[in-house]
């Protein structure tokens, strides 16, 4: 089983909120993580929109617009990015990532389709 | 303004050598953390490597003694030997500072 497991796919509405998930495996606990998020469109390098821990400990990228935040559902043990408001330019992969067992690990990636 | 460009890829034979370089501007790279990031064409992100500023290092399992992170304080760059190549090394291999600043990346391609 993956560290780290994200949908393939997810599509949503312009401006409408897409909310992607980051499930962590089974015994490794989310809420001793801190997990990052990135966005990658076609042709480019990924680029870093946040962090998040907890409510006291989380990091929004520069310039990155209030309107992508994270969050984590405990329950299900994942982290969660969420996009707001969204726009026809956030249709990208997203890719949520965690340092564990002194390595950096990535999600598979989400493709967000808005239309 | 932070900037990062890799340089060094191309084609190369199964078994062969390549060395990767990522030179900085806009900040010292031994005063960070820095690592590499590669993406097989398709695929997603793999992390690679990285090495702290007190020189501590790390490595994927899959590139453990083959590959080599390091960097020039009198260069100001950052280095990846990539020894004993093998296909699945083929790949867009990104230098990160931090994870937050990212590099355009370089193509290797391990093919015969």
């Amino acid at each position: 089983q993956a560290v780290l497991t994200q949908p393939s796919s997810l599509s949503a509405s312009p401006g409408a909120s897409a909310s992607l998930t980051c499930t962590l495996r089974s015994g490794i606990n989310v809420g001793t993580y801190r997990i990052y998020w990135y966005q990658q469109k076609p042709g480019s390098p990924p680029q870093y929109l946040l962090r998040y821990k907890s409510d006291s400990d989380k990091q929004q990228g520069s310039g990155v617009p209030s309107r992508f935040s994270g969050s984590k559902d405990a329950s299900a043990n994942a982290g969660i990015l969420l996009i707001s408001g969204l726009q026809s330019e956030d249709e990208a992969d997203y890719y949520c990532m965690i340092w564990h067992s002194s390595v950096w690990v990535f999600g598979g990636g989400t493709k967000l389709t808005v239309l | 303004e932070v900037q990062l460009v890799e340089s060094g890829g191309g084609l190369v034979q199964p078994g062969g050598s390549l060395r990767l370089s990522c030179g900085v501007s806009g900040f010292t790279v031994s005063s960070n953390y820095m690592s590499w990031v590669r993406q097989a064409p398709g695929k997603g992100l793999e992390w690679v490597s990285a090495i702290y500023s007190g020189g501590n290092t790390y490595y994927a399992d899959s590139v453990k003694g083959r590959f080599t992170i390091s960097r020039d304080d009198s260069k100001n760059t950052l280095y990846l030997q990539m020894n004993s190549l093998r296909a699945e090394d083929t790949a867009v291999y990104y230098c990160t500072r931090d994870h937050d600043y990212w590099g355009q990346g370089t193509l290797v391609t391990v093919s015969s």
